[in-house]
């Protein structure tokens, strides 16, 4: 599975968008980017997917480039329940790879 | 909508002892993912079972063994507990299709070793 590379820290204003970068520059054309969120010592959540399209459901954006090499997860308007550890993994199939992640702070 | 379900959500053993955590996956999810996390680190994946039969294999000691039964729920055994096995143990099922696998995590077993 490729590597990713994501900011260890990051801080949005309640109520902001909160946009979260992540490079891939290794992912091969099969595979998918996937977003998972822990919010302190929970199980991970997931939160959307992608291949190459941009996509949207109710928590957030996932925007990927042309070339497929980064991502932004989009949270469009950040609440103080948003605050977690962002982790972006880029895989086909079978085990997570959680690496780092960003840890994300809303404040008020 | 059904989660997967982990139990116990705390135990405390003393080191040498063993312990049996259990996930009860989502309805017609046919995988089972079993991960680690120590604290102040990341989830690690230890080991999968697709169908029942082990998927895939991590950084699972040779002290942990697992499976997965017949109504699709999973079982991780741990024996001869040592300290360093103080973690959160969480459990993800999926149901795999074509290309696309989310996985959906239970709550997590906290695991004391004393």
């Amino acid at each position: 599975d490729a590597k990713t590379t994501q900011p260890p820290s990051m801080d949005c204003a309640e109520g902001r968008a909160a946009n979260l970068p992540c490079n891939h520059s290794t992912i091969s054309g099969n595979e998918y980017v996937y977003w998972y969120r822990q919010i302190h010592s929970q199980g991970p959540q997931y939160i959307i997917h992608g291949l190459k399209n941009n996509e949207t459901n109710e928590m957030a954006s996932l925007i990927i480039t042309e070339d497929r090499k980064s991502s932004t997860l989009i949270l469009p308007h950040a609440t103080l329940r948003d605050t977690a550890v962002y982790y972006c993994i880029v895989r086909l199939l079978n085990m997570l790879t959680f690496g780092g992640g960003t840890r994300l702070m809303v404040k008020p | 909508a059904a989660g997967v379900i982990q139990s116990p959500r705390h135990l405390i053993k003393e080191k040498r002892e063993t312990a049996t955590l259990k996930c009860y996956p989502i309805p017609r999810h046919d995988t089972v993912y079993w991960y680690q996390q120590g604290p102040g680190q990341d989830p690690q994946f230890l080991i999968s079972f697709y169908e029942k039969m082990q998927s895939d294999k991590g950084s699972i000691p040779d002290r942990f063994s697992a499976q997965q039964f017949s109504d699709y729920h999973s079982e991780l055994n741990m024996s001869s507990l040592e300290l360093g096995d103080s973690a959160l143990y969480f459990c993800a099922s999926s149901r795999r299709q074509s290309r696309v696998d989310i996985q959906y995590f239970g709550a997590g077993t906290r695991l004391s070793v004393l």
